[in-house]
């Protein structure tokens, strides 16, 4: 079956420590997003990619990068540099606006 | 600045009544809206959209209306199921083709009293 899979689901990390959250979509689209969800304030748009090896910041890219060195996975690295980087983090696909995101389960980061 | 409000964080309706969730934009740039759900724990599923250019779109129990001039939409839910509770996101889209995006609400908890 086609879909996106974010791994791990839980993840904790240590202050200080820089990690990688997964992304990887078998449904063939050319755009990826990573958001995140924190309480009361909705989604927010980090990073998106509409094509291999390039992508663009989104409202709250500060602290993290990305890279899309493949169409199938874009990989969000949540640095150091991020305060406040407990949050839900949701991974999305596109295949163009009309239809929709497609989004992963998500991944839900604590900082210890 | 938030371009996207859903200035309902909670509704509670009961079952076999009409659900209305409400949204609105400021930015003019949006071209394209949709509304998803999301349960706990997991991403949000798209349910229904519109075009800027259309003032109706109905899908099944689902019918979101626009109103450009007022920039507002609203997503009814008649009749309003258990499995209905969650939380709803509304969306709007901007951008150029191949430099889309969708800016997001803060959502709105429906809670279905059976």
């Amino acid at each position: 079956d086609g879909g996106i899979t974010q791994s791990p689901k839980y993840l904790f990390r240590k202050e200080g420590q820089n990690v990688t959250l997964s992304c990887e979509q078998n449904l063939n689209h050319d755009a990826m997003y990573w958001y995140r969800q924190d309480p009361g304030q909705g989604l927010r748009l980090i990073y998106y990619s509409q094509i291999v090896n390039d992508f663009q910041k989104g409202d709250i890219a500060e602290g993290y990068s990305v890279s899309r060195e493949k169409k199938e996975s874009f990989p969000l690295t949540v640095t150091s540099a991020q305060k406040n980087p407990t949050a839900f983090y949701l991974c999305a696909s596109s295949a163009g606006m009309n239809y929709g995101y497609t989004f992963g389960s998500g991944t839900r980061l604590t900082v210890v | 600045d938030q371009q996207v409000k859903q200035n309902s964080p909670s509704l509670s309706v009961q079952e076999g009544r009409i659900s209305i969730l409400n949204c609105d934009y400021t930015n003019s740039m949006f071209d394209y809206f949709l509304w998803y759900k999301k349960y706990p724990a997991e991403g949000p599923t798209f349910l229904i959209s519109i075009s800027s250019i259309k003032d109706k779109n109905e899908d099944g129990r689902f019918t979101v209306f626009l109103n450009k001039s007022a920039k507002h939409l609203s997503l009814h839910i008649v009749p309003s199921q258990p499995g209905d509770s969650a939380v709803y996101f509304c969306a709007a889209r901007e951008g150029d083709f191949g430099n889309e995006k969708l800016t997001f609400g803060t959502g709105t908890r429906l809670t279905i009293i059976p």
